[in-house]
């Protein structure tokens, strides 16, 4: 299975980019990147995923190495309410079966 | 809200004793997952269920066990409870079990067990 590598912690200002890495270089090339998100003692929350290309939505940018060995999650203009702890996530795929397994991902603060 | 319902949210109980915890999946969503969370502790993958069979197994103890209904609904029993069992426990679940689906979790279940 992959593993990946976060920084534990990370801090940002508020209204700046916040660039999440994440290095998982045992990644196969049928295996997907996700980040997900916990805020406090919340449920963790989708953010977005990839597979090779850059992607982007309304919460944030995917930009993953041509390598695919490392990817960085990009919160546009952080606030406040993106202080969580930020997954990454490479989800490996069986044929009839999915282990999603967390880590221990980076925490991030904003500050004000 | 993501749509993932999780009964009941706090569940207070002995050690030896033994509890049901219950998940509702988003409307039409096949797979239900399973994780742990203990104080200051990462997400431990316990086990998933797609259309009612497992489908994996992660670090799940013996003395746990869980099922996926007809009704897609399922159920995470806990049995010979320890302290050590007090966490949160997550459900989440996905419209099938491919590797390019993503994860819808409820609110979590508070289990202490005194």
């Amino acid at each position: 299975d992959a593993k990946t590598t976060q920084p534990p912690s990370m801090d940002c200002a508020e209204g700046r980019a916040a660039n999440l890495p994440c290095n998982h270089s045992t990644i196969s090339g049928n295996e997907y990147v996700y980040w997900y998100r916990q805020i406090h003692s919340q449920g963790p929350q989708y953010i977005i995923h990839g597979l090779k290309n850059n992607e982007t939505n309304e919460m944030a940018s995917l930009i993953i190495t041509e390598d695919r060995k490392s990817s960085t999650l990009i919160l546009p203009h952080a606030t406040l309410r993106d202080t969580a702890v930020y997954y990454c996530i490479v989800r490996v795929a069986h044929s009839s079966a999915s282990k999603i397994i967390f880590g221990s991902g980076t925490r991030l603060s904003i500050r004000p | 809200d993501s749509g993932v319902t999780q009964t009941p949210k706090h569940l207070i109980t002995a050690t030896g004793q033994r509890v049901t915890l219950r998940c509702s999946p988003r409307s039409g969503d096949l797979s239900v997952y399973w994780y742990q969370q203990s104080l200051d502790q990462g997400l431990q993958f316990l086990i998933q269920y797609y259309n009612g069979e497992e489908r994996a197994k992660g670090n799940i103890l013996e003395r746990f066990s869980a099922q996926q209904f007809p009704d897609l609904h399922s159920e995470l029993n806990l049995s010979s409870l320890e302290l050590g069992d007090s966490a949160l426990y997550f459900c989440a679940s996905s419209l099938t079990s491919g590797s390019n689906e993503k994860l819808f979790f409820g609110s979590g279940t508070q289990l202490s067990v005194l």
